[in-house]
């Protein structure tokens, strides 16, 4: 079982939809990264969250640190947000900083 | 800001020859560096890591290997490629773990 499960895998919504992509983890962690992949590759870091929820413009970000869980919303969505979302989580010992990835959500946005 | 220049960005290339991919940090110094592979319908998994020069940390035993020559440089190579070090290998990094990560473009490599 992997220690970072994203859900749902793929996701289809039409234009103007609220989209959420749910994230659930089995270790303990000192912290949480969403991020985009584009159809190119290249990964974006949208949020760093280690405890409540977090905004930036359309994209919210929240996490339940007792219960494993974190979300990522999506308002007003538009075909430009399609892309590969990864969840990832940061341990909570030593200095590495190594990061454990979820496989990722393919969230495509119809017009 | 970090900003990492990795290249190329896709490659292929026979199996049984060389590898030698390249990531190069800016903005930033003495960052703690990684490679990462993600293989068809998988996720990211880390490969190396490094917290300085000459500190190479392998998570998986597999065919490749990595190098640390300058603060800011981090290679990834293999003197033979398999067939099944095909995949997208991710370069990132992060200074201190309050700024984040930065990630690379990413290199596609195909074996044949």
């Amino acid at each position: 079982k992997n220690e970072v499960e994203q859900s749902p895998q793929n996701l289809t919504a039409q234009e103007g939809e609220f989209i959420t992509i749910n994230c659930s983890y089995s270790v303990g962690i000192s912290a949480l990264h969403w991020l985009q992949q584009h159809p190119g590759g290249g990964i974006v870091s949208l949020f760093m969250l280690s405890s409540g929820k977090k905004k930036h413009g359309r994209l919210i970000a929240t996490i339940n640190i007792q219960e494993k869980h974190s979300s990522l919303h999506i308002t007003a969505s538009h075909p430009r947000d399609s892309a590969v979302y990864i969840c990832a989580v940061r341990g909570s010992g030593g200095s590495n900083y190594k990061l454990t990835f979820g496989k990722g959500t393919l969230l495509t946005v119809n017009p | 800001s970090q900003t990492i220049h990795q290249w190329p960005a896709t490659l292929v290339q026979p199996v049984g020859s060389p590898l030698s991919l390249e990531c190069t940090v800016e903005g930033t110094s003495n960052p703690n560096l990684y490679w990462y592979r993600q293989a068809a319908g998988r996720g990211l998994q880390l490969l190396f890591y490094s917290v300085g020069i000459g500190q190479i940390s392998s998570e998986v035993p597999q065919n490749l290997s990595a190098s640390r020559p300058q603060d800011r440089q981090f290679i990834l190579s293999s003197k033979k490629l398999l067939l099944s070090d095909s995949g997208f290998y991710l370069c990132g990094a992060v200074r201190d773990v309050d700024y984040g990560y930065t990630f690379g473009s990413g290199t596609r490599l195909t074996v044949v």
